[in-house]
């Protein structure tokens, strides 16, 4: 079974801090994707990245960045977390060889900032 | 512009009756489709998808969906609910739009939640 793992399942940081969020998957799959979460706006794609050391922007990446120094690990960082970045975030990984890109996703982190 | 409209924010069934979740799509060229699954508080669950062949397509936990290509709609369906289906399900397609062929990408609707009362 693909396993999706993410840092933490719960985060509560102060507005200006700076913030890591960890993912990593054990499939060696090349896609990776992260997302947040917000009631009645379903899922928006912040960034993803689909080899080692490459990432594109998705539809929302204003306020954050990302890593990819490792083929299983892909980081979402918030440079200064501000409130309107409190949300669940979720992080998903799928392999091009496989045919057709299912998507395997992480149990989430929800992320509050005060 | 690509897309996926799930027009119903909320479904309600009785235990033991059909569901219904609807999902319409907008993209070009042939679709590849998905339906996944979110219980509170936990990621996303793959439930099945569509890439080609026969429209009906059978998916984990008794679900199945029917993709119509001239209504381009893909809708999930179960032929006799339970509680425990309760949950917010997504319906998402493959990005086909330029520069996306390897990146995987993946366009969501906005989910349904779907209630099941015993």
């Amino acid at each position: 079974d693909v396993k999706v793992t993410q840092s933490s399942r719960y985060l509560v940081k102060r507005t200006g801090e700076k913030v890591f969020l960890e993912c990593v998957q054990d499939m060696d799959h090349e896609n990776m994707f992260w997302y947040r979460q917000d009631p009645g706006l379903g899922l928006r794609l912040i960034y993803f990245s689909y080899d080692v050391k490459m990432k594109e922007k998705g539809d929302i990446p204003e306020g954050y960045s990302v890593s990819r120094e490792k083929k299983e690990r892909f980081s979402l960082i918030l440079e200064s977390a501000s409130t309107n970045q409190t949300s669940m975030y979720l992080c998903a990984s799928s392999s091009r060889l496989a045919g057709v890109e299912t998507q395997y996703f992480g149990p989430g982190t929800r992320l509050l900032v005060l | 512009a690509q897309s996926v409209a799930q027009p119903e924010d909320q479904v309600n069934v009785a235990e033991g009756n059909p569901l219904t979740v609807k999902c319409t799509y907008s993209v070009s060229g042939n679709p590849y489709l998905f339906w996944y699954v979110q219980y509170p508080n936990r990621g996303l669950q793959f439930l099945l998808k569509y890439i080609t062949g026969d429209n009906l397509v059978k998916g984990s936990y008794g679900f199945e969906a029917e993709f119509n290509k001239s209504q381009t709609s893909f809708h999930l369906k179960k032929p006799s609910a339970l509680v425990s289906d309760s949950a917010l399900y997504f319906c998402a397609v493959r990005d086909m739009g330029p520069g996306s062929s390897n990146t995987g990408k993946l366009i969501f609707g906005q989910g349904t939640t779907l209630q099941v009362k015993p």
